[in-house]
């Protein structure tokens, strides 16, 4: 049973535009929740974070919403730049700092 | 600045064959993790630890071992190789429990089970 899953695999975007990237969880107990990327032959990177208690946070570019009744969450990314082209992953944290990962959504964003 | 390293980028080994993937750090992070990425599947955890000498199971240990014999190091062990075990291994550290802290990863190894 995956617990974080991420529908889209893919999702094409011009630059300049907005990037909007999904994730939906079935586990209530999860209460941060976490986006990472990665580049081709390279681990993945942190990228911003939210916990459970709040329903926004930003940091530049980069905007994550979550949506506790629903489950669900998202990566806002705006404006899109070329360099943003990578496999964005959603993860949720429960049991003492082991994260649960989605399948991940290859962003690519056209000049 | 905070550094995982991994011990080869790609890896070749036969089917049968005992494997050891090694992961360091330098941040003296407590918790380490191993975990496997396939095309579809995201990252599945294969096995965790919380300390030197600790080791707990992930979502998929059938197949794999772990050594935590010093704090900054972690090596996954594959007892007897098989073509299912292809796959991009990924190593990562965090911080002790907070339940919050994001997890740092290495570059990972590309292992192929011929």
């Amino acid at each position: 049973d995956q617990q974080v899953k991420q529908n889209s695999p893919s999702l094409s975007v011009q630059e300049g535009r907005i990037s909007i990237l999904n994730c939906d969880y079935t586990n209530s107990m999860f209460d941060y929740f976490l986006w990472y990327k990665k580049y081709p032959a390279e681990g993945p990177t942190f990228l911003i974070s939210i916990s459970s208690i709040k329903d926004k946070n930003e940091d530049g570019r980069f905007t994550v919403f979550l949506n506790k009744s629903a489950k669900h969450l998202s990566l806002h990314i705006v404006p899109s730049q070329p360099g943003d082209s990578a496999v964005y992953f959603c993860a949720a944290n429960y049991n003492a700092g082991k994260s649960t990962f989605g399948d991940g959504t290859t962003l690519t964003v056209k000049p | 600045d905070v550094k995982v390293t991994q011990s080869s980028r790609y890896l070749v080994k036969r089917t049968g064959e005992k494997v050891f993937l090694e992961c360091v750090q330098d941040m003296d992070h407590e918790n380490m993790f191993w975990y496997r990425q396939d095309p579809g599947l995201g990252l599945r955890l294969i096995y965790f630890s919380y300390d030197v000498k600790m080791k707990e199971k992930g979502d998929i240990p059938e197949g794999y071992s772990v050594s935590r014999e010093k704090k900054e190091r972690f090596s996954l062990i594959l007892e007897s190789a098989s073509t299912n075990q292809t796959s991009m291994y990924l190593c990562a550290s965090s911080p002790p429990d907070r339940g919050t802290d994001t997890q740092y990863f290495g570059p990972g190894t590309r292992l192929t089970v011929l």
